[in-house]
């Protein structure tokens, strides 16, 4: 049960777009179509950001979108503001267990 | 609206146990799956534990399995995890979590509770 790999940081300005990718195997992010994205702040508990890959649940702003290729999944936030500055977390199903990536800092510069 | 309340964390010597809880409400608890979902200080999130809404299918992380039992009381909207022979490395806020209806992330989440292993 290896974690996922997420870049430790990446950083834009505001209105420009990040990509952070999580890269696993074939047994998780590349067999199932389970990848799920959370977004945590300081102190506070994770929230979820996108599932399935793609999905976008309410109430999450549409800048945020979610693609796979092969065992890679990616998360994008297009037109970066500053309240995106935080941690986040790709998550795979990987059958009967789930592994997270190590977790991605986003700075706004 | 989904309301997830942790208790039980606290300061346990090596060797011992503790059991968390995790009380759920706003939604029909028994029509859906649950997580516990670990955090040590500074580091990223870890799966430690999930069963489904009837209580069964129970998956372990392999850091955890055979000391940690995941259950839940569906008369009580209640989640639960007994955590046995603890170590230092089991030192980490911990979170419940429910499952999404129908898929495999987690889309609720508590505020957390801190289990600190020390002598």
């Amino acid at each position: 049960q290896s974690a996922l790999t997420q870049p430790r940081s990446v950083s834009g300005s505001p209105g420009q777009s990040v990509t952070v990718s999580c890269t696993g195997s074939s047994r998780d992010v590349g067999g199932y179509n389970y990848v799920s994205w959370y977004q945590q702040f300081p102190g506070k508990a994770p929230k979820l950001m996108i599932y399935d890959v793609s999905k976008r649940p309410s109430g999450v702003p549409d800048r945020f979108s979610g693609s796979k290729s092969g065992n890679t999944a990616s998360l994008t936030i297009s037109g970066l503001q500053a309240e995106d500055e935080a941690d986040y977390y790709c998550c795979s199903y990987a059958g009967s267990h789930w592994l997270f990536g190590g977790g991605t800092q986003v700075t706004v510069l | 609206q989904v309301q997830l309340v942790e208790s039980g964390g606290g300061v346990v010597q090596p060797g011992g146990s503790l059991r968390l809880s995790c009380a759920a409400s706003g939604f029909t608890f028994s029509n859906y799956g649950m997580f516990w979902v670990r955090q040590a200080p500074g580091m990223g999130l870890q799966w430690v534990a999930s069963l489904w809404d009837d209580g069964g299918n129970k998956h372990y992380g392999d850091s955890v399995k055979g000391r940690f039992t995941v259950s839940r009381d569906n008369s009580m909207n209640t989640l639960y995890l007994q955590m046995n022979s603890l170590t230092a490395e089991d030192t980490a806020v911990y979170y419940c979590a429910r499952r999404d209806s129908g898929g495999n992330s987690f889309d609720s989440w508590g505020q957390g509770t801190l289990v600190t292993v020390s002598s």
